[in-house]
């Protein structure tokens, strides 16, 4: 089976600019998670998407924002770069189930760079 | 929010050494998982344990939910294992919240 992808995994951008980082979770699983990874503040969880609809979601800014198709892949964006949102961007898939197991499995990640 | 903390924050061993990382966390969960992260970021998942105790090869873990706590053991290491290690917990949302991870480096 294969794993979970991220597309594109590297991108630099400029301050201002607009990004977009797409997500195709594991065949099967329903729910897509982001997470934000920086050297200052860790992991960090952004949003949740489960069956089109956001179910969960961070303390971030309405900068970052975020949707699912109906075939559960996942895209995030996030408007108007800052040069703190330079950072490494998970992707994680899981099946989603309410009170389930729910194991989360990661993709490589986008790595994003803002000049 | 759920307040999780590794130890210790980096460790340096030699080949061959065996070691043992402690996740705590402040509330009860009903997830808790062991990552390691490479070189490139990615999260290499290596154990789902909200409870009890399991083996991997060289790997091993036990969690003791009604203590708040988790361990990692690595056995027999090997320089393949340098890298970090994350515990991340979830409590009844499906998120996970981190800890800020174990650095660890294998000397050969």
């Amino acid at each position: 089976k294969a794993g979970v992808t991220q597309t594109p995994r590297y991108l630099i951008k400029t301050r201002g600019q607009q990004v977009t980082l797409s997500c195709s979770p594991i065949s099967g699983h329903r729910s897509v998670s982001w997470y934000q990874q920086t050297p200052g503040q860790g992991l960090q969880f952004l949003f949740e998407y489960f069956s089109e609809t956001q179910r969960n979601k961070g303390n971030f800014p309405g900068r970052f924002s975020g949707r699912q198709f109906s075939n559960s892949r996942s895209e995030m964006n996030v408007s108007t770069l800052e040069l703190g949102d330079s950072a490494l961007y998970l992707c994680a898939s899981s099946l989603g189930t309410s009170g389930g197991a729910n194991e989360q499995y990661f993709g490589p990640g986008t790595r994003l760079t803002v000049t | 929010g759920i307040q999780v903390e590794q130890s210790p924050p980096d460790l340096i061993l030699q080949e061959g050494a065996n070691s043992t990382l402690r996740c705590n966390f402040s509330d009860s969960v009903n997830n808790l998982q062991w990552f390691h992260q490479n070189p490139w970021g990615q999260l290499i998942n290596l154990f789902y344990i909200p409870s009890g105790t399991k083996q991997n090869g060289r790997l091993s873990a036990t969690t003791v939910a009604t203590e708040r706590y988790s361990l990692l053991y690595i056995s027999s290491s090997q320089t393949t294992d340098s890298g970090v290690y994350f515990c991340a917990v979830k409590t009844g949302a499906n998120n996970l919240f981190f800890g800020t991870g174990t650095r660890l480096t294998v000397i050969p």
